[in-house]
């Protein structure tokens, strides 16, 4: 079984702090995607990847970055956190482009006071 | 660009019954693909079931099916003999190139 694997469930951070969300999937996936699901707004598409070092902006992408140094790691950064990133982060992987399942983490449930 | 939307928030449904969810898309694509996506309370993504583009054949898989209708970029996924089980918010999602794009959600209750 695929297994993506978020490093956190729960985080509380202060406004202002550098915060990192790490993901990892087990399955050798090209296609790696941080979402943030939001009451009323479903998931909003953040960053994507689909190779090792390469990255594309999604819908919402100020106030994030994203690194992938690894295939099988990808990891979203919140240069300066504020309280409206508070909020439910979604990592997922897929094999490539096609119409491939794509396998989600648990989620990491952000507060930012 | 790329947009889903889903324009029903919330949906209830008698067990046995069946109940269909909206979907419309917008892509300047010809080759795409379209899913369905359910999360359970547990909070575990699920995928429900995924339709090419390129097929005009409507996707089935047991009880869900979708209705595809390219020309209005349309999706709607019917639930049939809906279960306590099936309580949990469906996602429609399209998909161009490495680009995955999921719409607002519906929550479906499934009412004993």
């Amino acid at each position: 079984d695929v297994k993506v694997t978020q490093s956190s469930r729960y985080l509380v951070k202060r406004t202002g702090e550098k915060v990192f969300l790490e993901c990892v999937q087990d399955m050798d996936h090209e296609n790696m995607f941080w979402y943030r699901q939001d009451p009323g707004l479903g998931l909003r598409l953040i960053y994507f990847s689909y190779d090792v070092k390469m990255k594309e902006k999604g819908d919402i992408p100020e106030g994030y970055s994203v690194s992938r140094e690894k295939k099988e790691r990808f990891s979203l950064i919140l240069e300066s956190a504020s309280t409206n990133q508070t909020s439910m982060y979604l990592c997922a992987s897929s094999l490539d482009r096609g119409p491939t399942e794509a396998f989600f983490g648990q989620g990491t449930r952000l507060t930012v006071v | 660009a790329q947009t889903v939307t889903q324009s029903q928030p919330e949906m209830s449904v008698q067990e046995a019954e069946t109940v269909t969810l909206s979907c419309t898309y917008d892509t300047s694509e010809n080759n795409y693909y379209l899913f369905w996506y359910k999360q359970p309370p547990s909070r575990q993504m699920i995928l429900v079931i995924r339709q090419e583009a390129y097929k005009q054949q409507n996707a089935t898989e047991n009880r869900f099916s979708v209705n595809f209708q390219k020309a209005a970029k349309s999706f709607s996924l019917k639930i049939s003999d809906s279960q306590l089980g099936d309580t949990a918010m469906y996602f429609c999602a399209l998909r161009n190139d490495y680009k995955l794009s999921f719409g607002a959600g519906t929550t479906v209750t499934v009412r004993a």
